[in-house]
């Protein structure tokens, strides 16, 4: 089974703060996003990258920025947290081709608190 | 840009029953994947059941099937016999033919009452 793991289920940081999620899949998946999930407003594209040390921006960009080193790792950062970017955060990965192409598979979730 | 509405936030269905859950969406393209996600209340996000547009045959998993309706750009999710389990967030989604980024829509959240 594929497997995409966050680093952590709850965080909670301070304003101004700089803070790290991370995501790791482990099926080598060339495509990995970022999404934010507020209630009522679904889930929201931030970053995506489609392969190593590439990135797109998404539809909610600002205050935000990723990093993909290795192929497996998908690092959200936030680069002075703010109380708007309080959300759950999802990471997901998913293969352009073959047969399961398009399916995302996401992680757990973390749920950020910006106090 | 691609749109998709799921015009019902809420709905509910009692165990054993069909419930069908509504999925619109706006695209030029000819070519693309629909998709329907679940999230129950522990929140990971799973795959339910993927649509080719190519395919005319509506695709079925167990007691989850579509009405894929391309003319009318609509892609409804039937749940049958409904379990308790079933209870949770469901997402319609598009996938363009690049097989990057999917577009989501709001959510219904479905309950199930026994």
């Amino acid at each position: 089974d594929v497997k995409v793991t966050q680093s952590s289920r709850y965080l909670v940081k301070r304003t101004g703060e700089k803070v790290f999620l991370e995501c790791v899949q482990d099926m080598d998946h060339e495509n990995m996003f970022w999404y934010r999930q507020d209630p009522g407003l679904g889930l929201r594209l931030i970053y995506f990258s489609y392969d190593v040390k590439m990135k797109e921006k998404g539809d909610i960009p600002e205050g935000y920025s990723v990093s993909r080193e290795k192929k497996e790792r998908f690092s959200l950062i936030l680069e002075s947290a703010s109380t708007n970017q309080t959300s759950m955060y999802l990471c997901a990965s998913s293969s352009p081709t073959g047969g399961a192409k398009n399916i995302q598979y996401f992680g757990a979730g973390t749920r950020l608190s910006v106090l | 840009a691609q749109t998709v509405t799921q015009s019902q936030p809420e709905m509910s269905v009692q165990e054993a029953e069909t419930v069908t859950l509504s999925c619109t969406y706006d695209t030029s393209e000819s070519d693309y994947y629909l998709f329907w996600y679940k999230q129950p209340p522990s929140r990971q996000m799973i795959l339910v059941i993927r649509q080719e547009a190519y395919k005319q045959q509506n695709a079925t998993e167990n007691r989850f099937s579509v009405n894929f309706q391309k003319a009318a750009k609509s892609f409804s999710l039937k749940i049958s016999d409904s379990q308790l389990g079933d209870a949770a967030m469901y997402f319609c989604a598009y996938g363009g033919n690049s097989g990057y980024a999917l577009n989501f829509g709001k959510g219904t959240s479905l309950l199930v009452t026994p």
